[in-house]
């Protein structure tokens, strides 16, 4: 299995309040993504990163920020968490970019509950 | 604007009988498909791809197809196990444009002893 560990597991926060969730790898791997996984919509691409300090944001980015200061850590915070952000959020890792995507490989997932 | 639909939210199979998962994408840009497998708890696996150029790539008991007319693809696994029961992601995306991958809904396989 790829080296990757997000953490919390679970959380249950309130609304109005930050959340920051962690992505950790250890397989040197340049690119980093975080997806969130609703039901009737799937994975949905939130923002992604293709080095150091170089992130981008993806189809459903608003409420969310990140930052990779660290080519093993990709963080995802919640500035001020809504209920509809309540979700399970998966962080990604592939070496390569483009057409081997097949070289994704996902954490376990965060449940991340705003009440 | 749902790009890749599954319309499928689950499918019941009788365990060593064909289980087949269908796709839909809207996109005609689209050049490469794949399929991820989730089990609870986890995150999802990729299973199997398919590049537009081809319209059948087999591995195993797993084999997807691609209808580019139709803008349909699907995934057929023989026999069915126990242990392929899961949710099933179909993905999408573009090589030129560089485009992440879109996923679909999901479908809930179960297979049936």
């Amino acid at each position: 299995d790829a080296g990757i560990t997000q953490s919390p597991r679970h959380k249950v926060t309130e609304t109005g309040t930050p959340v920051t969730l962690r992505c950790h790898q250890t397989e040197n791997h340049r690119y980093m993504y975080w997806y969130r996984q609703d039901p009737g919509h799937g994975l949905r691409l939130i923002h992604y990163s293709y080095g150091v300090k170089d992130t981008d944001k993806g189809e459903v980015s608003d409420g969310y920020s990140v930052s990779r200061s660290k080519t093993e850590d990709f963080l995802l915070t919640l500035e001020s968490a809504t209920s509809s952000q309540t979700s399970v959020y998966f962080c990604a890792i592939s070496e390569i970019e483009g057409p081997t995507n097949e070289k994704l490989f996902f954490g376990s997932g965060t449940q991340l509950s705003v009440l | 604007d749902q790009q890749v639909k599954q319309n499928s939210p689950s499918l019941s199979v009788q365990e060593g009988r064909i289980s087949i998962l269908n796709c839909d994408y809207t996109n005609s840009m689209f050049d490469y498909f794949l399929w991820y497998k989730k089990y609870p708890a986890e995150g999802p696996t990729f299973l199997i791809s398919i590049s537009s150029i081809k319209d059948k790539n087999e591995d195993g008991r797993f084999t997807v197809f691609l209808n580019k007319s139709a803008k349909h693809l699907s995934l057929h696994i023989v026999p069915s196990q126990p242990g392929d029961s899961a949710v099933y992601f179909c993905a999408a995306s573009h090589i030129q444009g560089a485009q992440k991958l879109v996923f679909g809904q999901g479908t809930r396989l179960t297979i049936n002893p």
